[in-house]
């Protein structure tokens, strides 16, 4: 098993405007996976994208995956308050025991 | 649907008492089990990890144990509290398969008196 870096530790944008994090990892996966947690509470799975895949939406969410690289991004468009958490990366390989990085501290500004 | 249940949601024990945190699973079998602790300010760490009933690895030194008596339930305890024992408890539960997320508790706030 490993864990995600992310990166930056810490963001803060206007409310608006976008926001990319970015992951890297070290060796190899068959997925890697995003989850979100806001402050005090569970986390929240946000996406999912195999590694035979470069890239994938789910609503305001962006995620790109480069393999070669052993990186990925994570990109929230028209960000809005409640998008303010901690956002993990968690690259996985077969039945991985997910590992938990420090994460990105995302805060949107009014 | 498949649910988890984390009990109880905030808790205030005593240094060198006993713990009992409980975690169940509904509408699945077989789920590969976690318990994590995030300490105030720290990430997620991972205490243990189950992959099936008498099938638990501690990835971490502690005063903490866990058991799985039955598929689907997973509890984390301690015979005697200690202060750096606080912290937010979270299970979570992963089906089998390669291409699966993770489901999570909603979280035990532990604090140690």
């Amino acid at each position: 098993s490993q864990q995600g870096e992310e990166d930056p530790q810490a963001l803060s944008i206007q409310e608006g405007e976008n926001a990319t994090m970015n992951c890297s990892y070290k060796t190899s996966i068959n997925n890697l996976q995003w989850y979100r947690q806001n402050s005090g509470r569970g986390l929240v799975h946000l996406i999912l994208i195999r590694s035979n895949e470069r890239e994938k939406h789910s609503g305001r969410l962006r995620v790109t995956l480069d393999t070669s690289k052993k990186s990925s991004s994570l990109l929230i468009t028209a960000s809005r308050a409640a998008d303010t958490a901690s956002y993990f990366c968690v690259p996985l390989k077969t039945d991985d025991k997910i590992i938990f990085g420090k994460g990105t501290r995302l805060h949107i500004l009014p | 649907s498949q649910t988890i249940h984390q009990w109880p949601a905030t808790l205030v024990q005593p240094v060198g008492s006993p713990l009992s945190l409980e975690c169940t699973v509904e509408g699945t079998s077989n789920p590969n089990l976690y318990w994590y602790r995030q300490a105030a300010g720290r990430g997620l760490q991972l205490l243990f990890y189950s992959i099936g009933i008498d099938q638990i690895s501690s990835e971490v030194p502690q005063n903490l144990s866990a058991s799985r008596p039955q598929d689907r339930q997973f509890i984390l305890s301690s015979k005697k509290l200690l202060l750096s024992d606080s912290g937010f408890y979270l299970c979570a539960w992963r089906p089998r398969g390669i291409h699966t997320e993770a489901f999570f508790g909603q979280g035990t706030r532990l604090t140690v008196v």
